[in-house]
């Protein structure tokens, strides 16, 4: 069983430049969403997809862009990283709304380092 | 808004011994979820337990248990007869079951469990 995987699992840039970092699920999970965690500050939540073409801001959504076409697929992008956006970053997935199982699921994390 | 507040940045257990872990949240949701994920060293993301707003008994899972005080606003996770293998970051998670998919988590505690 995959579950959730994100691809790359680490990742060096440089300032002002852009790259997507992968995130996809084979449990049919209507929800998505992408955290990033920095020390002393737990997760917080980037932005969030409820099913294919619908995405939504969560708590520090700039400098980051998602999109949804399938429901497998959750990518984000970095348009012109900065060294702020050095953090771990996970993706997450779990089943709809209806659905009585609250539980996120989550990939393994990216780490990503800005110089 | 929704907040999830840990005050205890670390503590440290004697192998065996029981420890308690503090969560406090503040959610203006009539109903709402709430969580405990442990993350060890290797960076993954493990559920623990979850306990519903709603729910007449506080939830329990193995060692795990949620102390759930809907008055004080606070859901403690409980872990019995600590294992050298608990030593890791724990975080306390909400939802509120409104309708939004918003998860806040709180900034952590890091357990150490002494041999």
């Amino acid at each position: 069983n995959a579950g959730v995987t994100q691809t790359p699992k680490f990742q060096v840039l440089k300032t002002g430049q852009s790259m997507t970092l992968q995130c996809a699920q084979d449990m049919n999970h209507e929800y998505m969403s992408w955290y990033r965690q920095d020390p002393g500050m737990g997760l917080r939540l980037i932005h969030y997809s409820v099913g294919a073409g619908i995405t939504d801001q969560g708590e520090v959504p700039n400098g980051y862009n998602v999109s949804r076409s399938t429901t497998e697929d959750f990518p984000l992008r970095l348009l012109s990283a900065a060294p702020s956006q050095t953090s771990v970053y996970f993706c997450a997935s779990r089943p709809g709304l209806g659905a009585t199982n609250e539980k996120l699921f989550f990939g393994s994390g990216t780490q990503l380092s800005v110089l | 808004a929704q907040k999830i507040t840990q005050t205890q940045p670390g503590m440290f257990v004697q192998e065996k011994e029981a420890v308690t872990l503090d969560c406090t949240y503040d959610t203006s949701d009539p109903s709402y979820g709430l969580f405990w994920y442990k993350q060890p060293s290797s960076g993954e993301m493990i559920f623990l337990i979850y306990q519903g707003s709603y729910d007449q008994q506080n939830a329990t899972e193995g060692r795990y248990s949620l102390n759930f005080q809907k008055a004080r606003k606070s859901a403690n996770l409980v872990i019995s007869a600590s294992q050298l293998g608990d030593s890791a970051m724990y975080f306390c998670a909400m939802r509120g079951l409104s309708g939004t998919y918003k998860y806040i988590f709180g900034t952590g505690t890091r357990l150490k469990v002494l041999a």
